[in-house]
C-alpha cells in the first residue's frame, strides 16, 4: 500500500518569514495530494490540494509544488503569522478516495513572534 | 452551509466494551469516510461509505463496523474495545465519490 513520509517532525520559524514542509510518497499511482491544518482540539481542515497533472498550485499565501518523476510535494507558506501555528499533514490518494487516504506524520510548525 | 458534525464529543468506555459513534456530513455530501487519528500521529483510513454501502476499507478488523443512511448521516461502531482503541476518530464527507475530504471535529474515544 501507500507510504508517505513528511520532514520535518517540527518546524520553527520567525513571524514573517517562510516555510517549507516535504513529503514522500512512495505508490507511483497516487494522483491526488492534500495538505490540512489541524489546530489543537480540532479536526483537520483542507487548505490546498493538488492532482497529478500539475506541477504548482497557489493560493495567496500558500502554494505546493509537485514533482512525479521523485515523488515528492511540498507546501510553502510565506508571510507567516502567528496564526498559521498548528500541525500540518500531508495525504496522498488514488482510486478517487476510495482507498482512503493516507497521511503523513505531521509537521508542527511554530511561529516566533 | 452547515459542516460535518460528530457526537459524542468525548467518550470514555472499558476494556471489552461496545461504542457507537456518529456523524452527520455536510449539506449536499454524500460519501463518509471515517479515520482513525493516535496521539501524534496522522489519521489513518477506516473504511468509506458511498450510498448507503461500503465502498473501501482500510486495513482495521472487522470489529470496527459502520453503517450509512438514507440521509448520508453515518455511525461507525467499535466492538470489544481494546485499549489501542484510545484515539480521536475523525468522519470527513465528499460530494460523490471526489477527492476532496472535509473533516468534522472528531470523537475523542478513551478505553480504560
Amino acid at each position: 500500500g501507500e507510504n508517505v513520509e513528511q520532514h520535518p517532525s517540527t518546524l520553527s520559524v520567525q513571524e514573517g518569514d517562510s516555510a517549507v514542509i516535504k513529503c514522500t510518497y512512495s505508490d507511483s499511482a497516487s494522483n491526488y495530494f492534500p495538505w490540512y491544518k489541524q489546530e489543537l482540539g480540532k479536526g483537520p481542515q483542507l487548505i490546498i490540494d493538488i492532482r497529478s497533472n500539475v506541477g504548482e498550485k497557489k493560493d495567496q499565501r500558500i502554494a505546493v509544488t509537485l514533482n512525479k518523476t521523485a515523488k515528492h510535494f511540498s507546501l510553502h507558506i510565506t508571510e507567516t503569522q502567528p496564526e498559521d501555528s498548528a500541525v500540518y499533514f500531508c495525504a496522498a490518494s488514488n482510486r478517487g478516495g476510495a482507498d482512503g487516504l493516507t497521511f503523513g506524520k505531521g509537521t508542527h510548525l511554530i511561529i516566533q513572534p | 452551509e452547515t459542516g460535518v458534525t460528530q457526537s459524542p464529543t468525548h467518550l470514555i468506555k472499558t476494556r471489552g466494551q461496545q461504542v457507537t459513534l456518529r456523524c452527520s456530513s455536510q449539506s449536499g455530501h454524500n460519501t463518509v469516510s471515517w479515520y482513525q487519528q493516535a496521539l501524534g500521529q496522522g489519521p489513518q483510513f477506516i473504511f468509506q461509505y458511498y450510498r448507503e454501502e461500503e465502498n473501501g476499507r482500510g486495513n482495521f478488523p472487522p470489529r470496527f463496523s459502520g453503517l450509512q443512511f438514507p440521509n448520508y448521516s453515518s455511525e461507525l461502531n467499535v466492538n470489544a474495545l481494546e485499549l489501542d482503541d484510545s484515539a480521536l476518530y475523525l468522519c470527513a464527507s465528499s460530494p460523490g465519490l471526489s477527492y476532496e475530504q472535509y473533516f468534522g471535529p472528531g470523537t475523542r474515544l478513551t478505553v480504560t
